[in-house]
């Protein structure tokens, strides 16, 4: 069974850089899909991120796209998201997920990050 | 982008009853591949958003047969009966046919 966690700091200031950890079990990241990052904003607005492929290709959100990074390491079957210059209205509830052409069908539960002086 | 509208934005339910949401996108969903990937969404209080719906009307794995989508182009409805306890929570639409893919704004079912 596919299963995702993300780990990673729930506070960081603001202007410093958020980096978050997607941990993959059940599946290997480089047999197929897109690896996402998602977030879930206060008041229920979500927004897709970004993904890096099985191929280690990434696509990115335009609205993000010069804070954003997102890589891997295919040793530890695990994906990565940084964004920097992070202010207040990057606190969300973050998730990593498996996109096919099913759409987003398996997700991490979620950590919640709060950007605070 | 693709602007993705539901609604409405709540929506009170009896237990056993039928209810309907709509989502509607900017652009028409259609993919030059002519397939239309729309998916719905719930996500349950305190846990992750799970897959309901894939390409407008098929069920996900293990998905009740309680919850059909239809629609095509760019209006869509995901329909609900005899609605359980386990059903509540909020519902999303979400497009991934044009990058960025986009979500709705989210339509939270409550029990009335």
């Amino acid at each position: 069974e596919i299963q995702l966690q993300e780990s990673g700091p729930g506070l960081v200031k603001p202007s410093q850089s958020l980096s978050l950890t997607c941990s993959v079990t059940g599946y290997t990241i480089t047999s197929g899909y897109d690896w996402s990052w998602i977030r879930k904003f206060p008041g229920n607005k979500m927004e897709w991120m970004g993904y890096i492929s099985n191929s280690g290709s990434t696509n990115y959100n335009p609205s993000l796209k010069i804070r954003i990074s997102i890589t891997r390491d295919t040793s530890k079957n695990q994906f990565f998201l940084q964004l920097n210059s992070v202010t207040t209205e990057d606190t969300a509830t973050y998730y990593c997920a498996r996109m096919g052409i099913k759409g987003f069908a398996y997700w991490g539960q979620g950590t919640l990050v709060t950007v605070s002086s | 982008d693709v602007v993705m509208t539901q609604t409405p934005v709540s929506l009170s339910v009896s237990l056993g009853g039928q209810v309907s949401i709509s989502c509607r996108s900017s652009q028409s969903l259609v993919h030059n591949n002519g397939n239309t990937y729309l998916s719905w969404y719930l996500q349950k209080p305190g846990q992750s958003p799970q897959l309901l719906i894939y390409k407008v009307s098929n069920r996900f794995s293990g998905i009740s047969d309680r919850f059909s989508g239809s629609g095509s182009g760019t209006d869509f409805t995901l329909k609900i009966s005899r609605v359980e306890p386990d059903d509540l929570g909020v519902y999303y639409c979400g497009q991934g046919t044009q990058y960025p893919w986009t979500f709705g704004g989210g339509t939270k079912l409550e029990l009335k």
